[in-house]
């Protein structure tokens, strides 16, 4: 299944540490997105990227949080200076770049990251 | 008022049963419907999409549709207990975000 790959699975940081997620989407998908989603809660839309640009980041917190797509390689967000708020799981989900409006999304596994 | 709501459940049925899953909408120029089933632990995964008024049926699955009601539902036939998740409702109100409800639990009993 050469789905969504995100890296890693889970990440411990401590406070005031950096946090680096990456995400590999669906070969020939050029759409990355990120969701942030805490314990019993829904998907909160962070950021939309497309390669090389960043599309829409109204959902991601002006600052710490950081997201790029280059031209090759994985999709990352950055989180600096992590505080106990951060910890969550971080989804990424891509589509195919023939939709001009936002369509299915295929979703990764998730990164668990816990701040201590 | 938030854009996509849910009820949070948890919604029990017995297995073989149909479980009826509602969600409402605010925006009005909301074009695209989707529901994803989500399992403890995992990341969620896309199970219908909707567009258009009326009903769309796949399998065991049919998604409802009616956007003067700003209504689309989730109906699952002959549950199994194999359909215990949690299903999120999300709609693209346009542009390139899709907003998700914060899903509700089913809970299918055997």
């Amino acid at each position: 299944n050469a789905g969504v790959m995100q890296n890693p699975r889970h990440l411990v940081r401590r406070r005031g540490q950096e946090a680096r997620l990456r995400c590999s989407p669906v070969k020939g998908h050029s759409h990355v997105y990120w969701y942030r989603q805490l314990p019993e809660e829904g998907l909160k839309f962070m950021v939309y990227l497309q390669k090389e640009n960043i599309i829409d980041e109204s959902g991601m917190p002006k600052e710490r949080f950081s997201a790029e797509f280059p031209k090759e390689g994985p999709s990352i967000l950055r989180i600096q200076q992590v505080v106990r708020g951060d910890s969550a799981a971080y989804f990424c989900a891509s589509s195919p770049p023939e939709t001009g409006v936002v369509g299915e999304q295929y979703f990764g596994p998730g990164t668990r990251l816990t701040v201590t | 008022q938030k854009e996509v709501e849910q009820n949070s459940g948890p919604l029990s049925v017995p297995e073989g049963a149909i479980a009826s899953l509602n969600c409402t909408y605010s925006d009005r120029v909301s074009q695209s419907f989707f529901w994803y089933r989500q399992y403890s632990g995992k990341s969620p995964e896309l199970i219908m999409s909707i567009y258009s008024n009326g009903d769309k049926e796949d399998g065991r699955f049919t998604a409802q549709l009616n956007k003067a009601s700003q209504y689309v539902s989730l109906l699952i036939r002959d549950s199994q207990p194999s359909d215990s998740a949690t299903y999120l409702c999300a709609v693209n109100p346009g542009g390139f975000k899709t907003i998700f409800g914060a899903g509700t639990r089913l809970f299918v009993k055997a």
